[in-house]
């Protein structure tokens, strides 16, 4: 079973407007983390949000928030008022903290967002 | 540098040829992970140290691919005798230990002729 699943291909999003990526995951694991990057078309990975799986309040990152929903197994990304520089490839990603010592991270397979002027 | 730096930026082999990749991590992060990324694809884990300790190789899709990273800082990623299917980008994240994040490099684009 896939580990993250993120079941938009593609998304597209007015200027201004606020977007929803989704994202579920599959772990037994009672401790993890879940992370979001985006990638640009240049290629890099920038970091913009972590969730723990023990922390009582879901974390925001400026435009960022991660509507983590616990019990349904999901670490939705919200970005507000969406900018063109949003363009890109976002991943959804879990490091379980009980794989052996492991600190591996499993990625989804990605979203790719398009803001319209 | 303040950030993950992977050398080089693009590399191009015949098949066959054996390759190196260089990650020098960012100072003070214990750890240090590679990673591959297909086209189109998210990245796939490959392989994970703690200082000079390789903690995590099950990622490394055969006996070709070797890792290293001797004095706990700079890693190198070598495969050898490369296959086409080697073709994609090698990216190397550093952490603190349990870190909230990963830093990433640039990767390094390889691409097998």
């Amino acid at each position: 079973a896939q580990k993250i699943t993120q079941t938009q291909p593609g998304m597209f999003v007015q200027e201004k407007e606020a977007v929803t990526l989704d994202c579920t995951y599959d772990t037994s694991d009672p401790s993890y983390g879940l992370f979001w990057y985006k990638q640009p078309s240049s290629g890099e990975m920038i970091f913009l949000i972590y969730q723990g799986s023990y922390d009582q309040q879901n974390a925001t990152e400026g435009r960022y928030s991660l509507n983590f929903q616990k019990a349904r197994k999901s670490a939705n990304l919200v970005i507000s008022a969406s900018q063109l520089g949003d363009s890109a490839m976002y991943f959804c990603a879990m490091r379980e903290d009980a794989q052996g010592g492991s600190e591996k991270l499993v990625f989804g397979k990605g979203t790719k967002l398009t803001v319209n002027p | 540098g303040a950030g993950v730096s992977q050398s080089p930026r693009y590399k191009v082999a015949k098949r066959g040829q054996d390759v190196a990749l260089r990650c020098d991590p960012i100072s003070g992060h214990v750890s240090l992970f590679w990673y591959q990324q297909a086209l189109g694809q998210g990245p796939e884990f490959l392989t994970y140290f703690q200082n000079e300790a390789q903690l995590d190789k099950s990622g490394l899709p055969s006996d070709r691919f070797f890792a290293e990273r001797p004095e706990g800082s700079v890693s190198t990623l070598k495969i050898q005798r490369t296959q086409q299917e080697d073709s994609a980008v090698y990216l190397c994240a550093s952490s603190l230990v349990w870190g909230r994040d990963h830093h990433f490099g640039d990767g390094t684009r390889l691409s097998i002729l």
